[in-house]
């Protein structure tokens, strides 16, 4: 079946260090890929997508390009901040229908002043 | 984005007795809505899929006569966990979806319901 992995935690950077948080999947198709995020306390919010190979979803300062030959959807951000803080979790959706998301492990990020 | 919301945010019971959550989607019709269950520091996992005005999928492994999901309206589901064991204790959070998925089958999700059972 499908399946998503992402590097395990917990990662601890000082503020404005680059983050890359990997991620890889295994589907059928061509899969619809996600990043959200958790903040402490909160429901899970889409940080960003790609539908199709080669897109680059990208918010707040978040990247990740949708790589069909390494299966990869790897996150960055050029400069964390405190504020970035939180759980973020890698997730594939088949490309039709209303199905279920099949989400990453999480990963832990605490960014420090 | 569409907003989902959830009801109650936090709850705590006593084991025996039964808690309703509830998952609406405030600003559009959710044909489909999806429970999931959040361990601490793990992922979550997929409970059931409910279309709207059918019986709920239940994935492998999943209790469907403790775990009633009712999804009777274009904006409400509801899960209720009957007969509530501590074990149970855990984030439960409901994601919803439109007719044909929102531009990549986008799901918004809820806030979660964190259940404590004493």
């Amino acid at each position: 079946g499908d399946s998503v992995t992402q590097m395990e935690g917990p990662v601890t950077l000082s503020e404005e260090a680059f983050l890359t948080i990997n991620c890889t999947y295994t589907a059928t198709g061509y899969p619809s890929l996600f990043w959200y995020v958790q903040y402490p306390g909160e429901g899970l919010q889409l940080l960003l997508k790609a539908t199709k190979a080669d897109d680059k979803g990208s918010n707040k300062g978040f990247e990740a390009t949708y790589r069909k030959e390494t299966t990869s959807f790897h996150l960055e951000k050029g400069s964390v901040q405190v504020s970035d803080s939180a759980v973020y979790f890698c997730a594939l959706t088949p490309s039709s229908g209303n199905t279920p998301l099949v989400f990453g492990k999480g990963t832990r990020l605490s960014v420090i002043a | 984005g569409a907003v989902v919301s959830q009801h109650p945010s936090r709850v705590i019971c006593k084991s025996g007795t039964s808690v309703k959550i509830e998952c609406r989607s405030l600003d559009f019709q959710a044909t489909t809505m999806f429970w999931y269950r959040q361990f601490p520091k793990k992922s979550l996992m997929l409970m059931a899929t409910s279309n709207e005005g059918s019986k709920a999928t239940y994935e492998q492994g999943v209790e469907k006569d403790k775990f009633l999901i009712n999804h009777a309206s274009l904006t409400l589901s509801t899960l209720t966990v009957t007969s509530a064991h501590p074990e149970d204790s855990s984030f439960y959070i409901c994601s919803a979806s439109g007719s044909g998925g929102r531009g990549g089958n986008e799901q918004f999700f809820g806030p979660g319901t964190r259940l404590t059972v004493l």
